[in-house]
């Protein structure tokens, strides 16, 4: 089982409030992501970092943002919530140097329902 | 754009029957790619991989298929068994420098008893 935890499992919230989602792993690995998903629906990458002071916009324009101060802590942050935020969110991390294994590990997820 | 897709959404087999997933990508530099089990309200759980350089490659129970002339990717799983009922993703890489992941609309496994 992979070592990423994200805090919290669920958040149900007012609009206009920040929140931040926080992920954590301990694998020492120098890549992370954040990914939005709706129910039944695929992934779709919103931020990734490739390492500490490294953080780059993802496929999906996302008004969150991120921020990568130490390896192990990747938290997603939203100033202003609002109910079209309510998803699903992921945070996964890799390493590098796997003989071009990119496999990501992900975390349970934490579902956000904005009121 | 690049695209990754899933032939069939949804997918029911009885329990002891093989399971076959299927999943089509549009770009042809993809030289990675994955398999992902997702169980109801669970993140997703690595399954199995692939490189480009390889056509075939097993595991427990699960055999991945790779085609990269119609660009077509199959996950085998063998005995079904109730335990298997998730939503699987196919997801794949374009490689170099890029370490982002590009993940298909999942088919939805129901494994009936």
């Amino acid at each position: 089982e992979a070592d990423i935890y994200q805090t919290p499992r669920y958040l149900v919230i007012g609009t206009g409030k920040k929140i931040t989602l926080e992920c954590s792993q301990t694998m020492g690995h120098d890549k992370m992501y954040w990914y939005q998903q709706d129910p039944g629906m695929e992934l779709h990458l919103i931020h990734y970092s490739y390492g500490v002071n490294s953080t780059e916009k993802g496929d999906l324009s996302s008004e969150s943002t991120v921020s990568r101060i130490r390896t192990e802590h990747f938290p997603l942050t939203l100033e202003s919530a609002r109910p079209s935020h309510t998803s699903q969110y992921l945070c996964a991390s890799s390493e590098s140097g796997r003989g071009g294994r990119n496999e990501q590990f992900f975390g349970p997820g934490t579902r956000l329902t904005v009121l | 754009g690049e695209s990754v897709g899933l032939h069939l959404p949804t997918l029911s087999v009885q329990e002891g029957d093989n399971s076959i997933i299927n999943c089509a990508y549009s770009n042809s530099a993809s030289d990675y790619f994955i398999w992902y089990k997702q169980e109801s309200g669970k993140g997703p759980q690595f399954i199995i991989d692939i490189r480009s350089n390889m056509d075939k490659r097993q595991g427990q129970r699960v055999t991945v298929l790779l085609n990269k002339t119609v660009k077509h990717l199959s996950l085998q799983i063998a005995a079904t068994q109730p335990g298997d009922s998730a939503v699987y993703f196919c997801a794949e890489n374009s490689g170099g420098s890029n370490y982002k992941l590009t993940f298909g609309k999942g088919t939805l496994l129901t494994v009936n008893p």
